[in-house]
């Protein structure tokens, strides 16, 4: 158990279907994050928050909105996905973003598939 | 921002034997970080080397950071099965990995 709870951790989806994933935290970090970790690819980042801001999109295709309600929470809106989104989401938080405490946690992971 | 690259990029050994992955990065540091993930599950922090650090050890793992040459490295010693995993470098809290090494330990 490492702090941080993602849900769900199965979501098979199809390219109509709108879906959220989520994310807690209750390590009182600051900043999260979202990563896509396909086969046979390195873990892409996607998104950072920090203070509840977004402070990084790395290129990422609209059909993924994130939203951070407050410090604990991070979703992942997805709609319209391809089946190349099929691939395992992870969420993770630190105390700060690029400053302070290095240490990072992860959830689970969520394993989608878009069919 | 930056990440590091680390290498060799799979790695196979007998239960016992010591295993050593690689870890390169472009600029300067403030501090590395090594993880590990086992299959299909979120990457777990391991240890954290700061820049005026050259070594630093936590139970049966072992990481140096050469920063003139840019590099760290990572020894498993006494390997198990259990290390059987994939391992990441990360710089800065930057929060960006390579690709991983991805370790076998034969039992």
């Amino acid at each position: 158990e490492t702090g941080v709870t993602q849900t769900p951790r199965h979501l098979v989806m199809g390219m109509t279907n709108k879906k959220s994933l989520k994310c807690e935290q209750h390590l009182g970090h600051n900043a999260m994050y979202w990563y896509k970790q396909s086969a046979k690819k390195p873990l892409e980042l996607m998104f950072v928050y920090s203070l509840e801001e977004r402070v990084e999109n790395n290129s990422v295709p609209s059909r993924f909105s994130p939203e951070c309600p407050n410090s604990s929470h991070l979703f992942l809106h997805l709609h319209t996905l391809q089946p190349e989104d099929s691939a395992l989401y992870l969420c993770a938080s630190s105390q700060d973003f690029r400053t302070g405490s290095a240490e990072a946690f992860f959830g689970q992971g969520t394993r989608l598939t878009v069919v | 921002s930056q990440q590091g690259e680390e290498d060799p990029q799979a790695l196979s050994i007998q239960e016992g034997e010591n295993a050593t992955m690689n870890c390169s990065y472009k600029t300067s540091i403030n501090n590395l970080q090594w993880y590990r993930q086992n299959s299909g599950r979120g990457l777990v922090h391991l240890i954290l080397i700061r820049s005026n650090e050259r070594e630093k050890h936590s139970g049966r793992l072992r990481v140096t950071l050469d920063t003139s040459k840019k590099s760290s490295s990572l020894l498993i010693t006494a390997s198990r099965a259990a290390d059987t995993a994939s391992y990441f470098c990360a710089t800065n809290n930057d929060m960006r990995f390579g690709a991983g090494t991805r370790l076998t330990v034969k039992p």
